[in-house]
């Protein structure tokens, strides 16, 4: 069975900080990877995924399958950022979540 | 607004009542997810279907919970003889064909089990 394992709970950086948000996963296949995020009073919606190697909204995530790790990386905070951040592996056609972790960005 | 809807927001009912959630989700997307989702984790996978197929239940779903989708477009979870242990967000998403994992999630349930 597959596992999301996201080990904080809460991140609190100043603005202009560099973020890491860290995400581990266990499964047997190959997996595919994604970070969702949930703005305050907003939905839940997709982030980034690791097949599109993009970088959305300045954040980057990078699959180390020998560390099975996923986290997600922006060099320099922004206010805007604080949310709710959820990292999901998919397999099997659904999602399987992390805990969650609370990101917050101080002025 | 053309995203995923759910109704109701919220619900409070008493212990060992039965309740209904409804979901409606993006008209041209065949798949729809239930999750259940409890204060400081991630959601939890219930179920899901293919147009009007239920393809999968999780454990956690268990024989209190029932899932339909009739027509292949709303879905509805109905919860019987709820517990407390029931009060939790009830998240809808669907997703387009072919893309399993982008999931266009509602706004959730609210359900309070007094």
């Amino acid at each position: 069975a597959q596992r999301v394992t996201q080990p904080e709970k809460l991140l609190s950086v100043f603005k202009g900080a560099p973020v890491e948000l860290k995400c581990n996963y266990s499964y047997s296949g190959s997996p595919e990877l994604f970070w969702y995020v949930q703005y305050s009073r907003q939905r839940l919606q997709l982030l980034l995924r690791h097949i599109s190697r993009e970088s959305i909204k300045g954040f980057t995530a990078d699959l180390n399958k020998g560390e099975t790790s996923f986290h997600l990386k922006k060099p320099f905070a922004q206010e805007e950022d604080s949310a709710m951040y959820y990292c999901a592996l998919g397999a099997g056609n659904m999602l399987t979540f992390g805990g969650g972790t609370r990101l917050m960005v101080k002025p | 607004d053309t995203g995923v809807s759910q109704d109701p927001r919220h619900k409070i009912t008493k212990r060992g009542q039965n309740v209904t959630f409804r979901c409606d989700p993006i008209s041209e997307h065949n798949r729809l997810y239930w999750y259940r989702q409890t204060l400081g984790q991630g959601p939890e996978f219930l179920t899901y279907f293919q147009n009007e197929a239920q393809l999968e239940k999780s454990r956690l779903l268990s024989d209190r919970f029932s899932a339909e989708r009739p027509k292949g477009s709303f879905s509805t979870l109905e919860i019987q003889r709820t517990e407390q242990g029931d009060s939790a967000m009830y998240l809808c998403a669907s997703s387009p064909t072919g893309d399993f994992y982008e999931q266009y999630f509602g706004p959730g349930t609210r359900l309070t089990v007094t």
